[in-house]
């Protein structure tokens, strides 16, 4: 596709149970960047992917995050036995280098 | 660490007026860059301008402006002729510029909600 793509749109999950979260980049783009938004605040950074780098795992809340990234593409970010806390827009963005980052939609998730 | 300071929450405007956001942030590095993205009510984050921090012109997008002060380290961003659609979310956010490497983590400011009033 033209954009970044992020799946699922909207996320309903009971608190305890696992939630993945899939993130398209851009072809051709090397980085990748997992960022959480929470209402009113701004954007908590996660995690970032640079070509065949180490992640920049610097910005994960807790060992219930990760992240991956297969075939330098396709990434998902799994939570595991979530929290109430962890309701947030997760924002996925990839770029070309120190470029413009362009943004997926997001996806929604929210823990009851 | 770098941190991005937007130290108006909110704003609002008239239609076709001027209004101004602000931005200061803290960095001992002397090459980066800045930037000012817009988060409208559809969520879709989308880059307003950027700016390169070795270059002493202030970059302009159409009514899109920003001034640019690198010992200050201040990055205002100037929205001229105000229109309904630039109702948004402001976010002005801070790249490094790693010479010989390529971490291009990017850290945002707190936002600011900009309403423009008909």
């Amino acid at each position: 596709g033209a954009g970044v793509s992020q799946s699922p749109s909207n996320k309903v999950t009971e608190k305890g149970k696992d939630v993945e979260l899939r993130c398209d980049p851009i072809s051709g783009h090397t980085a990748l960047y997992w960022y959480r938004q929470s209402l009113g605040q701004g954007l908590e950074f996660l995690i970032y992917f640079q070509g065949n780098s180490a992640p920049d795992k610097s910005g994960l809340p807790s060992d219930r995050f990760s992240a991956e990234r297969t075939g330098g593409s396709v990434s998902t970010l799994t939570i595991q036995r979530t929290q109430q806390e962890d309701s947030a827009v997760y924002l996925c963005a990839s770029s070309y280098g120190a470029r413009e980052l362009f943004f997926g939609e997001g996806s929604r998730l929210t823990v009851l | 660490a770098q941190t991005v300071t937007q130290s108006q929450p909110e704003m609002s405007v008239q239609e076709a007026e001027t209004v101004t956001l602000s931005c200061t942030y803290d960095t001992s590095e002397n090459n980066y860059y800045l930037f000012w993205y817009k988060q409208p009510p559809s969520r879709q984050m989308i880059l307003v301008i950027r700016q390169e921090a070795y270059k002493q012109q202030n970059a302009t997008e159409n009514r899109f402006s920003v001034n640019f002060q690198k010992a200050a380290k201040s990055f205002s961003l100037k929205i001229s002729d105000s229109q309904l659609g630039d109702t948004a979310m402001y976010f002005c956010a801070f790249m490094k510029s790693h010479s010989g490497g390529s971490n291009y983590k990017l850290t945002f400011g707190k936002g600011t909600l900009l309403t423009v009033n008909p």
